[in-house]
C-alpha cells in the first residue's frame, strides 16, 4: 500500500513568516495526527483528527498553528507567524479506525527551519 | 496525562551483543506500548507493539516485556548488527493519543 505523503520535504522561512505543510494519509485511514518533532526529542502531538472532527488539539498552539481535514482525507497544517522555535520536523501518521490500539504510520516528514 | 521516561539517552554495543532499553509510564489506564525505530532523516517505523494483556512479545532478534504493576517495559534486541544503529522511541497510550519517550541512540560498532 502507499505510505503517507507529505510536502514539502524541506522549507526555510524567516520569522514572522507564514508557512503550510501538507499531508496526504494512507487510503482508508479514518484517524490523522500531526506532530512536532524537535531534533533530539521524540514526537509531540499537535493535533488528532478522526475523519473531519478534531478528537485532540490540547498542545496546539492556537495563537499560531492552525489545522483542517476539511473532507477527511488530505490535511493541511500552518503556522503564522512563525518563530525561532518552530524549527523542527513536522510528522504526518495516520491510523485505521477499526482498533483502538491500531498501530500510527509516519510519514517522511517536513523540515522546517526559521531563521 | 501520561508521561513516557526512557533510558538510556545514548547505548553503544558491540556487534553480536545484546542491547536493552527501559521506559516507564504513569498513566495506569496506558494499555498500548509500541516501539520505533528511526534511522537518521528517515520517518519513525514500527517495529513491535505489545498490548496490556500480555506480559512478553518476540519477533525474531527483538523482544518487548511489560510489568504492568511496576508500570515499565523493555525493549530487548539480541545479535545486534550495524543495521540496528538508529534512534528507538518508545510510546504509551491509554484514553489519551499516543505519548512518546525521548528515545534512545544506538550505536552498534563492528
Amino acid at each position: 500500500e502507499a505510505g503517507v505523503a507529505q510536502s514539502p520535504r524541506y522549507k526555510i522561512i524567516e520569522k514572522r513568516q507564514s508557512v503550510a505543510f501538507w499531508c496526504n494519509p494512507i487510503s482508508g485511514h479514518a484517524t490523522l495526527y500531526w506532530y512536532q518533532q524537535i531534533l533530539g526529542q521524540g514526537p509531540k502531538l499537535l493535533i488528532q483528527f478522526q475523519n473531519n472532527g478534531v478528537v485532540d488539539d490540547s498542545q496546539l498552539p492556537k495563537d499560531r498553528f492552525s489545522a483542517e481535514r476539511l473532507k477527511g482525507v488530505d490535511s493541511t497544517l500552518k503556522i503564522q507567524p512563525a518563530k525561532l522555535e518552530d524549527s523542527a520536523v513536522y510528522l504526518c501518521a495516520s491510523s485505521s479506525a477499526g482498533s483502538y490500539n491500531s498501530p500510527l504510520h509516519f510519514g517522511n516528514g517536513t523540515r522546517l527551519t526559521v531563521t | 496525562g501520561e508521561n513516557v521516561e526512557q533510558h538510556p539517552s545514548t547505548l553503544s554495543v558491540q556487534e553480536g551483543d545484546s542491547a536493552v532499553i527501559k521506559c516507564t509510564y504513569s498513566d495506569s489506564a496506558s494499555n498500548y506500548f509500541p516501539w520505533y525505530k528511526q534511522e537518521l532523516g528517515k520517518r519513525p517505523q514500527l517495529i513491535i507493539d505489545i498490548r496490556s494483556n500480555v506480559g512478553e512479545k518476540k519477533d525474531q532478534r527483538i523482544a518487548v516485556t511489560l510489568n504492568k504493576t511496576a508500570k515499565h517495559f523493555s525493549l530487548h534486541i539480541t545479535e545486534t548488527q550495524p543495521e540496528d544503529s538508529a534512534v528507538y522511541f518508545c510510546a504509551a497510550k491509554g484514553n489519551t493519543p499516543l505519548v512518546f519517550g525521548k528515545g534512545t541512540r544506538l550505536s552498534v560498532i563492528a
